[in-house]
């Protein structure tokens, strides 16, 4: 099955450090998305990148995907504090219905992100 | 900005109790999902929804399960008879469009089964 497994499980920084966290995945995918959670809330979408682009960016946000490495990494530039958080990303496979065609996601287990002022 | 809700926000229940978790997704989204997320585990997928029909559900949604959109605006998990591992944060999900692949969930509800 698809899945997307995050490194590092912890990742701590000072504000303004760049924070790199990394996926990996097992089989061929539609598009990768990115999530944030913020302690006890729901998850927020940040960047998706297709099966077919290599690099993306979003604001501070930076994604690059390598499917022959099966593999995607999220950086995040002058981090702030703000930024604390964990990291999720998605695979996403399409659902069939009758009436047509949604998404469903499988997530990694996530890398906090803890940013110290 | 519009956002998904969802209550309450924390339920405790006993084993065996019936549960209903309620969601409100975005207003024009038509494609309903819930996800779960045991405790210090992945967010797992459990079933997806469109036109008043479950599209998929996973491996987890068994007969214990059951969702529904009983107006047009809220969406519902029922766990018939809830059991201790059913313990868990549950998020509601919508999307807006069909081959729309962004989610947006809501805030979760942490349901603890004693």
């Amino acid at each position: 099955s698809q899945q997307g497994e995050e490194d590092p499980q912890a990742l701590s920084i000072q504000e303004g450090e760049n924070a790199t966290m990394n996926c990996s995945y097992k089989t061929s995918i539609n598009n990768l998305q990115w999530y944030r959670q913020n302690s006890g809330r729901g998850l927020v979408h940040l960047i998706l990148i297709r099966s077919n682009e290599r690099e993306k960016h979003s604001g501070r946000l930076r994604v690059t995907l390598d499917t022959s490495k099966k593999s995607s990494s999220l950086l995040i530039t002058a981090s702030r504090a703000a930024d604390t958080a964990s990291y999720f990303c998605a695979t996403d496979a399409r659902v069939r219905n009758s009436g047509g065609s949604n998404y469903k996601l499988t997530f990694g287990k996530g890398t906090l992100l803890t940013v110290n002022p | 900005e519009p956002e998904v809700t969802q209550t309450p926000s924390h339920q405790v229940t006993q084993m065996g109790q019936e549960v209903i978790l309620r969601c409100v997704p975005i207003s024009n989204h038509l494609y309903f999902y819930w996800y779960r997320q045991i405790l210090g585990q992945k967010v797992e997928f459990l079933v997806s929804f469109y036109n008043n029909e479950i599209s998929e559900k996973s491996e987890i949604f068994d007969d214990q399960f059951s969702v529904e959109r009983p107006d047009g605006s809220n969406f519902t998990l029922k766990i018939r008879s809830t059991k201790l591992e059913d313990s868990a944060m549950y998020f509601c999900a919508s999307s807006e469009a069909e081959y729309q692949e962004t989610q947006y969930f809501g805030p979760g509800t942490r349901l603890l089964v004693l």
